[in-house]
């Protein structure tokens, strides 16, 4: 079983509008969270990382954690076609150590 | 992200051998080869954390890795595979701020 799910595996929003992709762990020992985001030809790059329960915001990015759920979540909004990308939800049991990636969320915003 | 450089950036082989090299500009402590096949996400083959090395049990033995020195990071590879073809990553991070990976823009093997 993959220990980090994400979901919708592709979402398409206008541009504008908000996007929202989940990620659930099946792991109670993930501490660390991490989104990055993947444009086609690059590496992956991080977005925002969240360790504490709550919304942590960055500018139109807005990630919200829940520890005893094992939720979280991405929210992105006034969307930019520069959005379009491949997201991953990421997650560590340690400061040091393997990062765990789910299956990605591919999006689309359209003009 | 031009701090972290792969080389090559591009690779067709037979069954042959070949390196790939990486070189960090960022002062980090730890390093990584992560492979990426289409589509899927990154999966980690090793990890080297102040020169001590942690593999991935899974990766074939015919991918060695090296670290000559803390900035520099080598992936050698003897008789590729098809099953081989993906993007390979060299990623690192520092200690302390979360250690967020920071990634290089990948060596892409096709193997033939």
């Amino acid at each position: 079983q993959q220990k980090v799910q994400q979901s919708p595996e592709s979402l398409s929003v206008p541009e504008g509008g908000m996007a929202s992709l989940n990620c659930t762990s099946s792991d109670r020992n993930f501490q660390y969270f991490w989104w990055y985001r993947q444009h086609s030809g690059e590496g992956p790059k991080a977005l925002m990382s969240i360790f504490s329960d709550g919304d942590k915001k960055e500018g139109r990015f807005t990630a919200h954690l829940n520890k005893a759920s094992l939720h979280v979540s991405l929210h992105i909004r006034d969307s930019q076609p520069s959005d379009s990308a491949l997201y991953f939800c990421a997650a560590r049991v340690q400061v040091v150590g393997q990062l765990t990636f789910g299956r990605g969320t591919r999006l689309q915003v359209y003009a | 992200n031009t701090k972290i450089t792969q080389s090559p950036r591009y690779l067709i082989l037979g069954r042959a051998n070949k390196s790939l090299e990486c070189e960090q500009h960022l002062g980090h402590n730890a390093m990584y080869w992560y492979k990426q096949s289409a589509e899927k996400p990154p999966e980690l083959m090793f990890l080297y954390n102040l020169k001590q090395l942690i593999r991935n049990e899974t990766v074939p033995s015919r991918f060695i890795p090296e670290c000559p020195d803390s900035s520099k990071l080598l992936l050698h590879i003897s008789a590729v595979d098809p099953e081989d073809s993906a993007v390979y990553f060299c990623a690192s991070s520092p200690r302390g701020s979360g250690n967020t990976l920071y990634f290089g823009e990948g060596s892409r093997l096709i193997v033939v």
